[in-house]
Formats: C-alpha cells, structure tokens, sequence
C-alpha cells in the first residue's frame, strides 16, 4: 500500500540518451511534483502538476518535461541527458489546500549519467 | 526569492539528550512550514506540518515552533534516540497561489550517540 511510488529507484546512462521515470500515487491528491537533490543533498522543485496543468517551472532546461496520464500519476521525461542531470528525483504528491498541503515524498530515483 | 538557512549543518549529541534544529527564511509570506526526516539514501518522511496562522506542532517527541513574523521555526526533539539519527529538512511553501512547490533549506545532519 505503498503512497507515492517511482520506478526505476536506479538508472545508469550514457549521455545523449533519453529516458523516462514514472511516478504514481495512490492518495487520492490532485498535485504532484518533481524534486531534484544534488550531490550536495540540496533539494530543488522543478515542477508540479494540478488537474493535468503545469503550475510551475523553475527554470529547468527543456529537455526535461512532465507528462501527466492522469490525477495518479506524474511521469518525468528528459531527453539529452547530460552529466550534470546525475541527481535523485523526487516526485510528490499533496492535497491542494492552502493551508494543510503536506507533501508525500516517493523513495527517489538515483539517475547517473556516463 | 525564498531562501531557507538551517543551523547548525551538523549535529552529533549523546543519547538521551533535548535538543533543537534552527531553521530561518527569508520572506515571511508563507503558507506553512514543513519538517522532514530524511534517511541514508532513502526518501522523504513528513514529520510536522505548521500552518502560517499557527505557533506550534506536537507530534510524540517532536515539537516544531513557528514565528512567522521573524521568519524562525525551531524543531525541538526530546530524549533524543539512536534511531533518530537522520538529516532532518525544514521547506517552506511560499503564499504565491496555486499549487507552490517547497523551498528546502540544506538540512541538519543529526547523529545520536548510543
């Protein structure tokens, strides 16, 4: 019954390839997210999701994009890849409500770029 | 631009011991504050979900502050626990409307001494 689930946990590449990672979450929210965590464990939002619209992109290169099958899930595609894309991904999930929004994190997956 | 500090980066303290993790940002215009707990290569665990209108959150052993106004939160862990040993994160999520992402800080690297 796990909440916020992502497949893989690891990806190891070369660069230039394009690849995807899949998010799902089974609690029922309306907004999910993409973190990244750097190698200096720094977390950064790249995106979220409401309803199927993307409400924010800080200013992530374009070679990366969410795509959104459903409420459920949250998939995060990225073409390119280039050596400073290694990080953990973190997708997330949340209720949107203005106060009471806590986030459920997914178990992260590590991606490395050759 | 929100930005979140978290002092100190790094904590090592015997078992049995109170004590507290300092967090600051700088744009008082939040919607809530949120304390995570994050394990050795594994996700995110929510621990306490402050509102903006609220001063404290208990949660067993846990205890989070909130002073909006001087853009302060202080998680205080009491009798602390081998087990609590983990990098605890406090994120901010800004009043901009719409369904914001979390501002991270870079986290307290907690060790409990058995």
């Amino acid at each position: 019954d796990t909440a916020v689930s992502q497949t893989p946990k690891y990806l190891v590449t070369q660069m230039g390839n394009d690849k995807s990672i899949k998010c799902e979450q089974n609690l029922g929210h309306d907004t999910m997210y993409w973190y990244k965590q750097d190698s200096k464990k720094f977390l950064k939002i790249m995106f979220s999701y409401n309803n199927k619209e993307l409400i924010i992109n800080e200013t992530v290169p374009n070679r990366f994009s969410p795509k959104s099958p459903d409420k459920a899930h949250l998939n995060l595609h990225i073409n390119s890849l280039e050596l400073g894309d290694s990080a953990v991904y973190f997708c997330a999930s949340s209720h949107r409500g203005r106060f009471t929004d806590t986030q459920y994190f997914g178990p992260g997956t590590r991606l490395t770029v050759l | 631009k929100q930005e979140v500090t978290q002092i100190p980066a790094a904590l090592s303290v015997p078992e049995g011991e109170n004590l507290v993790l300092n967090c600051s940002f700088t744009d008082s215009a939040i919607y809530n504050l949120q304390w995570f707990r994050q394990d050795p290569g594994k996700g995110l665990t929510s621990l306490l979900l402050i509102q903006s209108s609220q001063r404290e959150q208990t949660s067993g052993r846990l205890n989070a502050s909130l002073d909006k106004s001087s853009g302060r939160s202080t998680l205080y862990i009491a009798a602390s626990q081998p087990g609590d040993s983990a990098t605890y994160l406090c994120a901010v999520r800004d009043s901009g409307g719409g369904a914001d992402g979390l501002t991270f800080g870079k986290g307290t690297h907690l060790i409990i001494q058995p």
